[in-house]
């Protein structure tokens, strides 16, 4: 089936830029999002780009699409401890129809 | 803002019970779901429903039911509830039409004594 794939740790630096990269393998795809969980609480959905699309900036949010390569990277700008939290690459319109695929999700340690 | 509830948000109950738990949404979406996810651990679907009186397996196998008698709730019930039912579980939904981005409620954490 259909996958997507991400790095599982990420550690930076308060004030530094963050990068989340993400593959996924379904080149139908049509919305490829991405999603923050903080402890306990259910996924809230951060931005999401459409497929004709190689970037999409939101404030300290970049999202770069690489169609090609059937990559996604986050990039937060000016990472703030609050911004600590599992990131969730996933996907939809493809193969899978209106179901949405999860990566595992990318563990970010902001450091003080 | 995405408006979907989730209740119980903790529910701590012993082995054999019946238990349900409970989502509903207000923004009229045809499409709702219910994950389970271990704490920090990826995302499991296990029900979903294209509207009223749809209802879907996942892509993990559920000992769990579920029902869609109204658009707006697509409550989740565990006959006789066990420890391995002991997670986290997620309700969504998508809005009409075309695929877009998914709505998540807050969740319910399930403990089985």
């Amino acid at each position: 089936g259909e996958d997507v794939e991400q790095s599982l740790f990420l550690s930076v630096r308060e004030g530094d830029s963050s990068v989340i990269n993400c593959t996924y393998t379904d080149s139908s795809s049509t919305y490829l999002y991405w999603y923050k969980q903080e402890p306990g609480a259910g996924l809230q959905l951060l931005t999401y780009i459409f497929s004709n699309m190689d970037m999409k900036q939101d404030q300290r949010l970049t999202v770069l699409l690489n169609k090609k390569d059937k990559h996604l990277s986050l990039r937060i700008a000016d990472t703030q401890t609050g911004d600590s939290a599992i990131y969730f690459c996933a996907e939809s319109g493809g193969t899978g129809g209106f179901k949405t695929i999860f990566g595992a999700g990318t563990r970010l340690f902001v450091k003080a | 803002e995405a408006d979907i509830y989730q209740t119980p948000r903790y529910l701590v109950i012993g082995t054999g019970k019946k238990i349900t738990l409970e989502c509903s949404q207000t923004m009229g979406h045809d499409k709702m779901y219910w994950y389970q996810q271990d704490p920090g651990m990826e995302l499991h679907l296990i029900h979903y429903s294209y509207g009223v009186n749809s209802t879907e397996k996942g892509d993990l196998s559920s000992e769990s039911t579920v029902s869609r008698i109204r658009t707006e709730h697509f409550p989740l019930t565990l006959e006789s509830a066990r420890p391995s039912h002991t997670s986290q579980y997620l309700c969504a939904s998508s809005a009409r039409g075309a695929v877009g981005p998914q709505h998540f409620g807050d969740g319910t954490r399930l403990s089985i004594l």
